[in-house]
């Protein structure tokens, strides 16, 4: 079975600063990786996602991400945040011979002026 | 193009009544994922559904709830006798026929309150 951690559960921000939003994993096979963001009452939208290649992921948003195979991480990265990043972001994992995500706790991010 | 449409978004239901969620996905997608989110979690899979089959419902608790995705109309998940912890936000996700990269696509959900 797979699991993510995701180390921080609120992480505050000025805007126009970088951000790193944490995401480690456990699998004893080989995975896919994701991450999610939800805004207020709404569904989950997919940013970016890791499934073989190059390590560095480019998503939607300005975000990016580096898979890290020795440390079983996937962190998301923004170079300069915006107000309305502010949300709940989600790491997800799954096997890459399966279909469940299994999903971090969440991070939420709060980007203030 | 339509995303993934859920209904009703916001369901209040007594304890021992019965709630049913509705799933549309989105078009020309056959494979049905639900989800639960609880209070300050993650999503945790549920069940897994193609037309007029459960692929895996390794997720579900093994009381009161079930799954259905029928040949013509959305797809049911059905909780009978709600509890308090029943109380949860409902994922459905969906995907294309034949993708190779699992990207699901999410509804927006429907929030459970039972009191």
């Amino acid at each position: 079975a797979q699991s993510v951690t995701q180390l921080d559960s609120q992480v505050p921000v000025f805007e126009e600063a970088p951000v790193e939003l944490r995401c480690n994993y456990s699998s004893s096979v080989s995975v896919y990786l994701f991450w999610y963001v939800q805004y207020p009452n709404q569904g989950l939208q997919l940013l970016l996602k890791y499934l073989s290649g190059s390590t560095l992921v480019k998503g939607i948003n300005g975000f990016e991400a580096e898979f890290n195979k020795s440390q079983t991480s996937f962190h998301l990265r923004k170079p300069s945040v915006h107000i309305s990043d502010t949300a709940e972001y989600f790491c997800a994992v799954s096997a890459n011979s399966g279909y469940a995500l299994n999903f971090g706790k969440g991070t939420s991010l709060l980007v203030t002026p | 193009n339509a995303g993934v449409m859920q209904n009703p978004r916001h369901l209040v239901r007594r304890r021992g009544q019965e709630a049913r969620l509705r799933c549309s996905p989105m078009k020309g997608h056959s494979h049905v994922y639900w989800y639960r989110q609880l209070p300050e979690e993650g999503l945790k899979f549920m069940v897994y559904l193609q037309k007029e089959n459960i692929i895996d419902e390794s997720g579900m608790p093994k009381e009161r709830f079930s799954a259905e995705f029928p040949k013509e109309g959305p797809s049911i998940l059905r909780i009978q006798q709600v509890v308090r912890g029943d109380s949860a936000a409902y994922f459905c996700a969906s995907s294309p026929v034949g993708t190779d990269s699992y990207e699901q696509y999410f509804g927006p959900g429907t929030r459970l309150t039972v009191t």
